[in-house]
């Protein structure tokens, strides 16, 4: 079965901190993995897409990695603002379908 | 704005009432979805279409039905509303496997 598991399911950090975000994954066949960023009542907005052969991929202060050996993804967040606070959700691609497989989330606070 | 713009935001409505939610893209996009966001905040596809034409049908209740009377458009109605459709509801499109861009979502409330 298709299914992507992420953790934490929430996370509170203080202004200005680093945390990563956790992704598996036992999806087939795999077509790539991406990184979403939902703010309250919007939709989700894409940070990464990574395909197989990709192990790290940036955008900013958002760092996506892939193993696709173990099939695990992480989301790093670098020196964090109050803006980050969102759910972040990973969602893995099934090759030839046009077909998304979405994780529940993890839902990041970030204090002041 | 280039976007992918969907109406209403809000919903509520009756058990058993029909309605429609609107989408329109101006992204030049082939392929437009339609997503639902449960309470515990998992999305799911629902339908896909390519080109007005239905390429992904989920298991979804047969009380929802797509229309998409051109490529930059994908409607969603639904008939005889029921308490477990409850839900945010997200449009999306596409262009190849990249490139997704999802709506701000329906709030659909059945009371």
């Amino acid at each position: 079965k298709n299914q992507v598991e992420q953790s934490p399911q929430s996370l509170i950090i203080l202004e200005g901190k680093n945390c990563t975000l956790q992704c598996n994954y036992t999806v087939s066949p795999f077509s790539n993995l991406r990184w979403y960023k939902q703010d309250t009542g919007r939709g989700p907005v894409s940070l990464t897409i990574m395909t197989f052969s990709e192990n790290t991929k940036s955008n900013g202060r958002y760092t996506a990695t892939l193993d696709a050996d173990t099939k695990q993804s992480s989301l790093h967040i670098t020196a964090s603002q109050l803006s980050d606070s969102a759910s972040y959700i990973c969602v893995v691609s099934v090759q030839y379908g046009n077909k998304l497989v979405f994780g529940a989330g993890t839902i990041l606070r970030v204090k002041s | 704005d280039t976007a992918v713009s969907q109406t209403p935001k809000y919903l509520v409505t009756q058990m058993g009432n029909d309605k429609s939610i609107k989408c329109e893209q101006n992204l030049g996009h082939d392929t437009m979805y339609w997503y639902k966001q449960d309470s515990k905040k998992f999305l799911k596809i629902m339908f896909s279409y390519n080109n007005k034409e239905l390429i992904i049908n989920e298991t979804v209740p047969n009380h929802f039905s797509p229309k998409s009377p051109d490529k930059a458009h994908l409607n969603l109605h639904i008939n005889s509303l029921e308490l477990g459709d409850s839900a945010v509801y997200f449009c999306a499109s596409s262009q190849g496997p990249d490139g997704y861009t999802f709506g701000s979502g329906t709030r659909l409330t059945v009371v």
